[in-house]
């Protein structure tokens, strides 16, 4: 187990609504990054936060965001759903800008409808 | 954009055999690293290499880093039915030293 958790597990949404997805990362890690994975594909970089400021980029619109909280956990929010944002979102925890090894949650699974 | 392609899509083999993944870059890397994902769990990082040439070795698995750093490749020798799932290399470029772009992975499956 990494110790980094996300919620919820899995949710259903429908397209036009608004979503949150919590990350809490590894005691210790100052560094969260988000990912989108479609199913068969592998992670793509959406943000990254380091000690609470977005730090880094992927190419996804501005109606994903994120915030960073003092204790490093995490929100990604994703506005305006569309059938194509269904993925599993992962968050990565890491120490440091520059992140070397990271430690991946379990991912919330999201289904658009 | 950085683009990192990984072949075989797909890798099937009987136990005790070897397996090996690729994985090229269309920029030079600044490092590259590998993650293994379970069926129906997440990515767990395996290794990372930053040296042109460098070879590391855990166990069975041997990572390698090309000399132009462009290339690396996964080689597991002797394959268990626990070294099932997806590999993935993931590399990041000197320009966007926060941002990791993954291949799209080979799925490694075992028949005992």
């Amino acid at each position: 187990e990494t110790g980094v958790t996300q919620s919820p597990t899995h949710l259903i949404k429908t397209r036009g609504q608004q979503v949150t997805l919590r990350c809490s990362s590894q005691s210790g890690h100052n560094t969260v990054s988000w990912y989108q994975q479609a199913l068969g594909q592998g992670p793509q970089f959406i943000f990254q936060y380091y000690r609470e400021e977005e730090n880094g980029r992927g190419n996804f619109p501005p109606r994903f965001s994120g915030l960073q909280f003092p204790n490093y956990s995490s929100e990604l929010n994703v506005n305006a759903l569309e059938l194509d944002d269904s993925a599993l979102y992962l968050c990565a925890s890491s120490l440091g800008g520059v992140p070397l090894e990271q430690y991946f949650g379990p991912g919330t699974r999201l289904t658009v409808t | 954009g950085q683009q990192v392609m990984q072949i075989p899509q797909y890798q099937h083999v009987q136990e005790g055999e070897d397996f090996t993944t690729y994985c090229n870059s269309s920029t030079t890397l600044s490092n590259i690293q590998w993650y293994k994902q379970r069926p129906g769990g997440h990515p767990v990082f395996l290794i990372q290499l930053v040296k042109s040439g460098e070879v590391k070795k855990q166990k069975r698995l041997t990572f390698q880093f090309g000399e132009a750093k462009k290339n690396s490749s996964l080689h597991i020798t002797a394959t268990q039915t626990t070294d099932v799932g997806t590999y993935f290399c993931a590399g990041r470029s000197g320009g966007s030293n926060y941002k990791l772009t993954f291949g799209k992975g080979t799925l490694l499956t075992v028949n005992p």
